[in-house]
């Protein structure tokens, strides 16, 4: 079963600051993508950045980066220079092969940011 | 492009009645999924098309659920004899289904209220 863990319900950055929210996830395929999705409060889920599994580099996305470690099974978003705009739900992502690529979701991490 | 929408974005009901919720995917996407998400947790996928095929459905999706996506373009989603349990947000999503791995794109979704 692929299943997407997200162990910090909830995180609090202040402005300016960075922050690092983990996620971890189970897989047995060699090849495939991962998501970082961030929902606002009473928004719609938007995209924040993906990463190709068999891509060593990191991706970066302005201020959003992550942390891939292929062989840990380990996905963790970095957000720096936190902006009051970041605080949302963050939800990890990954795409089940045998559904269509549907997306198995963690229960999501919210992220509060302080000025 | 006008990205996807979902209408209504609030249903009231009461318990036993039927409702039905309308999905417009981005033009010329012709992969469209249907998530359900409860408060306080991830998108859990219900079913997805590959243009008007219905080609996946999850154990989430009993009976009194059905989905169309008559022509391949919108879908609806409609569930019968509503119960209290049904209450929650539905997220259609969808993505261009040219390969594996796409990213998706989410509407604001519909918000369902069963009383």
């Amino acid at each position: 079963a692929q299943t997407v863990t997200q162990s910090q319900p909830e995180m609090s950055v202040q402005e300016a600051e960075t922050v690092t929210l983990s996620c971890t996830y189970d897989t047995s395929e060699s090849d495939y993508y991962l998501f970082w999705y961030k929902q606002p409060p009473s928004r719609q889920m938007i995209l924040v950045i993906r990463q190709e599994a068999y891509k060593q580099q990191n991706a970066t996305e302005n201020r959003f980066s992550v942390n891939f470690q292929k062989a840990a099974k380990s996905f963790s978003l970095k957000i720096s220079d936190s902006q009051l705009g970041d605080a949302a739900m963050y939800f990890c992502a990954y795409p089940n092969s045998n559904s269509g690529y549907a997306l198995n979701f963690g229960k999501g991490t919210s992220l509060l940011v302080t000025p | 492009d006008t990205g996807v929408s979902q209408n209504p974005r609030h249903k009231i009901t009461k318990r036993g009645q039927n409702v039905t919720f309308r999905c417009d995917p981005i033009s010329e996407h012709n992969r469209l999924y249907w998530y359900r998400q409860t408060l306080g947790q991830g998108p859990e996928f219900l079913t997805y098309f590959q243009n008007e095929a219905q080609l996946e459905k999850s154990r989430l999706l009993s009976d009194r659920f059905s989905a169309e996506r008559p022509k391949g373009s919108f879908s609806t989603l409609e569930i019968q004899r509503t119960e209290q349990g049904d209450s929650a947000m539905y997220l259609c999503a969808s993505s261009p289904g040219q390969g594996a791995w796409e990213t998706q794109y989410f509407g604001p979704g519909t918000r369902l209220l069963v009383l």
